[in-house]
């Protein structure tokens, strides 16, 4: 069992380019959550997924799409990559979507954008 | 737009009790505290979550005063191992209930 799962773990693009992150999770959780955390910044909701077929944008969506691509997996995609996108993207999982329900963690990708 | 507010940083010795306590004035009314917990190079981890009063589990106490403005994370004898980053998390009154991560609590602990 294991847990919610990111690839790739560290990348590093140049200005420009274009990626997609990929996140599974193996809990039958409904929502999904794509993250950023910058330095001296809290986590930064990205875009969300409340269930199969729905995404919402979060508090930083700009430059960003996601696709919901079964109810395992959540994938996030960079189209035309920026310096000011280095950051450590993390996803996560959780029953249904809400404030009282305890989020599930991947380790996170550390992506560098020169 | 309102958020929670815990201390930067805290130092401890192995062995000791340690209490983080965090301050939620709007907190939605029917929603929960809930804490995590990270270390370098990984995702947060869910610690411990409650509503009011009193909640222990194997890790960790929350305690909730009846007016659910404040919390207060126990680790009781912490460890090196305990050395890590603690979020207290508490949705927003108002229709948005949003989640909002603030920086967390740097805990360090020390032989």
């Amino acid at each position: 069992n294991a847990g919610v799962t990111q690839t790739p773990k560290f990348q590093v693009l140049k200005t420009g380019q274009s990626m997609t992150l990929q996140c599974a999770q193996d809990m039958n959780h409904n929502s999904m959550y794509w993250y950023r955390q910058d330095p001296g910044m809290g986590l930064r909701l990205i875009y969300y997924s409340a269930s199969e077929g729905t995404t919402d944008k979060g508090e930083v969506p700009n430059g960003y799409n996601v696709s919901r691509l079964n109810k395992r997996e959540f994938s996030l995609r960079l189209e035309s990559a920026a310096p000011s996108q280095t950051s450590v993207y993390f996803c996560a999982s959780s029953e249904r979507r809400g404030g009282n329900q305890p989020q599930h963690f991947g380790d996170g990708t550390r992506l560098s954008i020169l | 737009l309102a958020k929670t507010t815990q201390p930067i940083s805290m130092d401890s010795y192995e062995g000791q009790e340690v209490n983080i306590t965090c301050s939620h004035n709007n907190i939605a009314t029917n929603d929960y505290i809930t804490w995590y917990q990270q270390f370098p190079s990984q995702g947060p981890r869910f610690i411990i979550q409650g509503y009011k009063t009193k909640v222990t589990n194997e890790v960790a106490s929350l305690f909730i005063p009846a007016d659910r403005k404040s919390s207060t994370l126990s680790l009781p004898r912490v460890s090196l191992s305990d050395t890590a980053v603690y979020y207290c998390l508490a949705p927003r009154a108002g229709n948005n209930r949003k989640l909002i991560w603030g920086l967390g609590t740097s805990l360090g602990v020390n032989p």
